[in-house]
């Protein structure tokens, strides 16, 4: 159980175009939902904050303009970099926090991450 | 001062031997703590997940948690090569974000 899917796994696109990832919790419901960053041999920058049904909250310094994040429903979020330049690449990791009981449970996990490439 | 502190190796050992990870962590208020295992080039994958001081246990890993100290562990007992990536800790407070650790690289040569 706990399973997080993302897609697409790998992308590469040209400079100035625009990139969704999606993120799904396959076997579990979510309310709440995390979007990552990481760079080579570093650990995870928190991106944003995803709660279905309401406004992403955004970390400081992270254009949220640039990030869209849209929550649509309890399963999906999902991340849009908008107008993609090459210092958008990196490895982008989303994660959710299942419901449990009508509750949000205070575990995360991991979706196995979607390499952006943008040239 | 970072509010976690995580050595990030490298750590190299045989095949068979005990390994110890170990964090330590500034924020008295963390309650909860896990460890993720990440293989390069994938998501963090949840090995140990805690609450409070203790220790427990699930096969071949042991999780420590030490809130006098402010210090958890991570053991593997007959390390395989099969372990060789990075360990995360993380922990956090209730309804607070979750606060990672650098990772440690871990290689277990056979």
């Amino acid at each position: 159980g706990a399973v997080v899917s993302q897609h697409p796994s790998w992308v590469i696109c040209k400079s100035g175009t625009s990139v969704k990832i999606e993120c799904r919790s396959l076997d579990f419901q979510a309310t709440t939902m995390f979007w990552y960053r990481q760079f080579p041999k570093q650990s995870l920058m928190l991106m944003a904050t995803s709660n279905e049904g309401s406004k992403a909250t955004y970390e400081q310094g992270v254009e949220k303009d640039k990030f869209l994040i849209n929550h649509a429903s309890l399963t999906l979020s999902t991340l849009t970099v908008t107008s993609a330049h090459p210092e958008d690449s990196s490895f982008y990791i989303c994660s959710a926090r299942p419901n449990r009981g009508g509750r949000v449970t205070d575990t995360q996990y991991f979706g196995p991450g979607t390499r952006l490439t943008v040239l | 001062q970072k509010e976690v502190e995580q050595d990030p190796g490298p750590l190299s050992v045989p095949e068979g031997a005990i390994v110890s990870l170990n964090c330590t962590y500034s924020n008295s208020a963390f309650q909860y703590f896990m460890w993720y295992r990440q293989y390069s080039r994938k998501g963090p994958e949840l090995l140990m997940y805690t609450y409070s001081s203790g220790n427990k246990e699930d096969g071949r890993f042991t999780a420590q948690v030490d809130k006098s100290s402010k210090y958890i562990s991570l053991f593997i007992r007959d390390s395989q090569p099969s372990d060789s990536a990075t360990y995360l800790c993380a922990m956090f407070a209730s309804g607070s974000r979750l606060t990672f650790g650098e990772g440690t690289q871990l290689t277990v040569n056979p």
